[in-house]
């Protein structure tokens, strides 16, 4: 079992440009979860997705929209990015209302 | 709105000595998490405490948890420089799948 994936694992982007991120949940897994953490702070919530809607989102801005597929993977895009975007983004996965699995993160960086 | 605050947010210890981090959070909830994570690295998960009373010991660390107090405590026995990480608490709002990070505690043990 791979666990949860996630790609690219870095990235960098100058402001107002767009940038896709994607998960791989972990076998068996149907729920994926996004969540951004700023340099020295806990992660933040930002949508939750579940076959293939979005059931609930955090507070942030619709700049920031995602998708799940039918094989459950994920993708988190951010449009118009700004500075204050840099941060580790990481995914997690779990059965409905089942314990969350991190992957390793994708690490954005805005110029 | 759910706040999870933690403390202390910086706790440097001498190998060998004990010590607990709080988690207090503000409203009801049973589900309550525990992660460790390294410099630069994703979240690894520690424990899961899932009702009141709830106790679990791995190694040199154990979480409890008392729903009533909205308190979940961290206690680590004999600490030694591998467990020098910053340390989560999260709560799941409403057994959602929406975690609520902590702040975050920096644990540094020295010799």
């Amino acid at each position: 079992d791979a666990g949860v994936t996630q790609s690219p694992t870095h990235l960098i982007k100058t402001r107002g440009q767009q940038v896709t991120l994607r998960c791989s949940p972990k076998s068996g897994h149907d729920t994926v979860s996004w969540y951004q953490q700023a340099l020295g702070q806990g992660p933040q919530f930002i949508f939750q997705y579940y076959e293939e809607e979005e059931r609930q989102r955090g507070n942030f801005p619709d700049r920031f929209s995602g998708h799940q597929f039918p094989n459950y993977s994920s993708e988190l895009n951010v449009n118009a990015l700004l500075l204050g975007d840099s941060a580790l983004y990481l995914c997690a996965s779990s059965r409905t209302s089942g314990e969350q699995f991190f992957g390793p993160g994708t690490r954005l960086t805005v110029l | 709105e759910l706040k999870v605050e933690q403390n202390p947010l910086f706790l440097s210890m001498q190998e060998g000595k004990n010590y607990t981090i709080y988690c207090n959070y503000s409203t009801t909830s049973d589900r309550l998490y525990w992660y460790r994570q390294d410099p630069g690295k994703s979240l690894e998960s520690l424990f899961v405490l899932l009702s009141n009373g709830a106790v679990k010991q791995e190694g040199r660390l154990m979480a409890s948890l008392d729903t009533k107090a909205r308190l979940s405590t961290l206690h680590i026995t004999a600490a030694v420089h591998d467990l020098s990480a910053t340390y989560f608490c999260a709560v799941d709002k409403d057994d959602t799948d929406k975690l609520i990070f902590g702040t975050g505690t920096r644990l540094q043990v020295f010799p």
